[in-house]
């Protein structure tokens, strides 16, 4: 079945930093979706990408599909205190309304 | 509107026992799933619903059953909870069509210990 892995599962990161989670497929995707999930919450929807190659920002976010759909990233800029959280990232097929998630980047900042 | 919400919030079970975890959405959305959340693994699919009266298998369906009776409800079931069901489980569900299509909408999660 499909498997999605994300690494790395924790990230500690200096404020103001930047830093990158990586996501990757073992089939092509359809579409992936990027989460967030703030300590103690639920998983909030952040973006989906759907095109090859296909690169969306928001504010300090980036994210990005790769050329394959097979793998996608997500770049935080001068990462701040309200970025604190778990990021996860969920691909499905085609014709398949299923997401598998990956096992999700814990973010911690240093102030 | 209340979104996706999940009753009950914290749950202690001793081994054996059974329960029910309720989701209810009021955003009239097709599809309906049931995930855990272990530390470490991310969220897996137990069962899931694309419409009223069906369902299906998902990642880790052993130990649990779901009902979906009315499109707004999706019930999760323990019949003989384990210690091994220990865990956050999350209700989600997605429109079937629109903009946001297969964007998942998420209960704000039931906290289960099994002793």
């Amino acid at each position: 079945g499909q498997q999605v892995m994300q690494i790395p599962q924790y990230q500690h990161v200096q404020e103001g930093e930047d830093f990158t989670t990586y996501c990757n497929s073992s089939t092509t995707l359809s579409n992936i979706q990027w989460y967030k999930q703030r300590p103690g919450g639920h998983p909030v929807f952040l973006i989906q990408l759907v095109k090859s190659g296909e690169v969306k920002k928001q504010k300090r976010l980036t994210f990005q599909f790769g050329e394959a759909k097979k793998n996608s990233s997500l770049h935080i800029t001068a990462t701040q205190t309200t970025d604190v959280g778990t990021y996860f990232c969920a691909g499905s097929s085609s014709n398949d309304y299923k997401l598998s998630f990956g096992a999700g980047t814990t973010v911690t900042v240093r102030a | 509107n209340a979104g996706v919400t999940q009753t009950p919030k914290f749950r202690v079970l001793k081994t054996g026992q059974s329960m029910t975890l309720l989701c209810a959405q009021d955003m009239n959305h097709e599809y309906m799933y049931w995930y855990r959340q272990d530390p470490g693994m991310g969220l897996r699919l137990i069962h899931y619903s694309v419409g009223e009266g069906t369902t299906a298998k998902g990642e880790v369906p052993d130990g649990y059953n779901v009902s979906r009776l009315k499109k707004q409800n999706f019930l999760l079931g323990l019949e003989s909870a384990a210690p091994s069901q220990t865990s956050v489980y999350f209700c989600a569900s997605s429109p079937l069509v629109g903009q946001k299509k297969d964007t998942q909408y998420f209960g704000p999660g039931t906290r289960l210990t099994v002793l």
